[in-house]
């Protein structure tokens, strides 16, 4: 089945703790992209893909950090995170058609909470 | 820089009625231009997208949406509201600098169907 995983779906930490939220999808897609979800904020990008070892900045990058080894996998890295990076977290995937994007694919959500 | 501008953040209808939710968009050269839904919970769906091809659009689930560039918009709308439809809405356009994989979100339109 073509899926977007994430892992954990669920995570309560610390401020200061390093943690990593892993993305992987099936669909042999070269872009992939994080947003977070605020109430009344909507979806915001954080890093994007567009293919193996190529990122860029979103629109909300500052404490976070991505890497793209492998053409499936996209994690997320909160290196020492706070309490503003409490939030829902979605990873997504698409296909490139020349430089316009398709229809993305979103992973399920991680709801992350910092205390 | 493009932007887009959701201009409602609450529609209520009664079943059976027509839906209609209100997209703005801004954009120095024509957009691609996405909707995607998310019902309570759950992660996002794309209902439909416009690419230049066609200026009405056809979705699933029976949503369609105009793009008309003169203003600038890309409502969506739907003939009979259902109760399944009750959800948040979000219209999608990609981002400045040229590149397509910086997508910009709106706020949403969260959907109440009434019995």
């Amino acid at each position: 089945e073509a899926q977007v995983t994430q892992n954990p779906r669920y995570l309560i930490t610390v401020t200061g703790k390093k943690l990593t939220v892993t993305c992987s999808q099936n669909m042999n897609h070269e872009y992939m992209s994080w947003y977070r979800q605020d109430p009344g904020l909507g979806l915001r990008q954080i890093y994007y893909s567009m293919n193996v070892e190529v990122t860029d900045k979103g629109d909300v990058p500052e404490g976070y950090k991505v890497s793209r080894k492998e053409k499936r996998n996209f994690p997320l890295i909160l290196e020492s995170p706070s309490p503003n990076q409490t939030s829902l977290y979605f990873c997504a995937s698409t296909k490139l058609a020349g430089v316009k994007l398709s229809e993305q694919y979103f992973g399920p959500g991680t709801r992350l909470t910092v205390t | 820089a493009q932007s887009v501008t959701q201009l409602d953040s609450h529609v209520s209808v009664s079943e059976g009625t027509p839906v209609l939710l209100r997209c703005n968009y801004s954009s120095s050269y024509s957009p691609s231009l996405f909707w995607y839904v998310q019902h309570p919970n759950k992660g996002l769906q794309l209902l439909l997208k416009y690419t230049s091809a066609a200026t009405l659009v056809k979705g699933i689930n029976g949503f369609e949406a105009e793009f008309k560039k003169s203003e600038t918009s890309f409502h969506l709308t739907k003939p009979s509201a259902h109760m399944s439809d009750a959800a948040e809405y979000f219209c999608v356009v990609p981002g400045g600098g040229g590149s397509q994989g910086n997508l910009i979100f709106g706020k949403g339109t969260k959907l109440s169907v009434k019995p």
